[in-house]
């Protein structure tokens, strides 16, 4: 089945604790993205990747760190969490390089709270 | 900037009829328009696409139209269920971007 896998689904944590939440896609897309959802505010990118060790910043990267090291996964980097960054993250991936009449397939989500 | 709007206060129709979802925007120039559903704690679910130069699109029960000239995507349910409800999102795109800026959504409750 086609997917994009999210790890963890949920998780409470401390300022300044660093944190990983890891994304992987079992459709070989070169295109994956990771965004931010918060109320009010809409779906927001925070960083994309159009291939392996090819990453650029959204509209939304101040302290967040990507990686690209395969091509099915894309990382999300928290070095040093703030409470600001207490929000509902997607990870998405699409096929057709940079095309925008591909749609994106996005995971169930990672609901972070940092205390 | 660019900005896109959709109707942040809720669609409450009845079953059976039609539900028709704005989707306006300005200062932008969009090469493709599309349509994603999600549901609560699931992550967004693509279901159309409209390039610039087509007027309508159509799936099932589902048709958009997308006008350049008033800035606007029209997003329709037709014979609506309540299994339809949920937040419907569109996305732009220009030619070549990377980079889609989503609307905040607009829910729809469809009631029995």
């Amino acid at each position: 089945e086609a997917q994009v896998t999210q790890n963890p689904r949920y998780l409470i944590t401390v300022t300044g604790k660093k944190l990983t939440v890891t994304c992987s896609q079992n459709m070989n897309h070169e295109y994956m993205s990771w965004y931010r959802q918060d109320p009010g505010l809409g779906l927001r990118q925070i960083y994309y990747s159009m291939n392996v060790e090819v990453t650029d910043k959204g509209d939304v990267p101040e302290g967040y760190k990507v990686s690209r090291k395969e091509k099915r996964n894309f990382p999300l980097i928290l070095e040093s969490p703030s409470p600001n960054q207490t929000s509902l993250y997607f990870c998405a991936s699409r096929g057709g390089g940079g095309a925008g009449n591909q749609p994106q397939h996005f995971g169930d989500g990672t609901r972070l709270s940092i205390l | 900037s660019q900005k896109i709007e959709q109707n942040s206060e809720a669609l409450n129709i009845q079953e059976g009829k039609t539900a028709t979802l704005t989707c306006n925007y300005t200062n932008y120039s969009p090469a493709y328009l599309q349509w994603y559903r999600q549901d609560p704690g699931r992550g967004p679910v693509f279901l159309l696409l409209i390039r610039e130069n087509e007027k309508e699109k159509r799936k099932e029960r589902l048709k958009v139209t997308f006008d350049t000239t008033l800035k606007q995507s029209l997003f329709h349910i037709t014979a609506s269920q309540p299994a339809d409800s949920a937040t419907y999102l569109c996305a732009l795109l220009s030619g070549g971007s990377y980079i889609p800026t989503f609307g905040r959504g607009t829910s729809l409750i469809v009631h029995p």
